[in-house]
């Protein structure tokens, strides 16, 4: 398995605004995700975060709002920026752990981020 | 393409009773099916998951699912329900063919009654 934190746990953040949430894992990882779950809903994948590449962006999601870094395989970091209410959710990185490719993915505690 | 659909997002069982959350999958490649925990105010857990191995999978907290090929189904079972056990349920599907990215289903919030 993997230790994954996210920082910050929460916060609440006023419309316009930025926030950048990290994510890092105790051990390197090729593949790594993020998430958002919007209130009472389930999972939605936003985007891979590549290493040392351009994340790939799901579909309704686009760099200039949810940029995305990811220096090494041990670290990344999302960006929500020009917040509006509608961002309002938890926010969660993934990894997936294993010999080669792997299966098993795990996720970190998640950022629960309120828009005002 | 792939997608999962949970059927019933509330269920409710009495303590010490049958656990059975459904789902079902859709995927065009041999699937990976994994289902996850979420407590309250907690991130996700692995419960279990299926790789294609044996069609029944034994999970942590006494939780089982079968995988029937026939049915495309991967329900989660647990014989005697606790009260610990309350919380919200997804089912995930992703595949061996290159994207690993989980698709979740819309989640199964479990209440267990006294």
């Amino acid at each position: 398995s993997a230790v994954i934190s996210q920082k910050p746990s929460r916060d609440i953040c006023q419309r316009g605004t930025s926030l950048t949430i990290q994510c890092q894992v105790d051990s390197q990882v090729t593949m790594m995700f993020w998430y958002r779950q919007q209130p009472g809903q389930s999972l939605t994948l936003i985007a891979t975060a590549n290493q040392g590449s351009e994340a790939t962006y799901e579909s309704g999601f686009v760099i200039d709002k949810f940029p995305i870094s990811r220096p090494n395989l041990t670290f990344s970091t999302l960006t929500v920026s020009n917040m509006s209410p509608e961002d309002s959710s938890i926010y969660l990185c993934s990894v997936v752990v294993g010999p080669g490719q792997g299966v098993e993915q795990y996720f970190g505690p998640g950022t629960r981020l309120t828009v005002t | 393409a792939q997608s999962v659909t949970q059927l019933g997002s509330h269920v409710s069982v009495s303590e010490g009773a049958l656990v059975l959350l459904r789902c079902n999958y859709s995927s065009s490649v041999p699937p990976y099916l994994f289902w996850y925990v979420q407590y309250p105010n907690q991130g996700l857990q692995l419960l279990l998951k299926y790789t294609s191995a044996a069609t029944l999978v034994k999970g942590i907290n006494g939780f089982e699912a079968e995988f029937k090929k026939s049915e495309t189904s991967f329900h989660l079972t647990k014989p005697s329900a606790h009260m610990s056990d309350a919380a919200e349920y997804f089912c995930a599907v992703s595949s061996d063919t290159g994207r690993r990215a989980l698709t979740f289903g819309s989640g199964t919030r479990l209440q267990v009654q006294p």
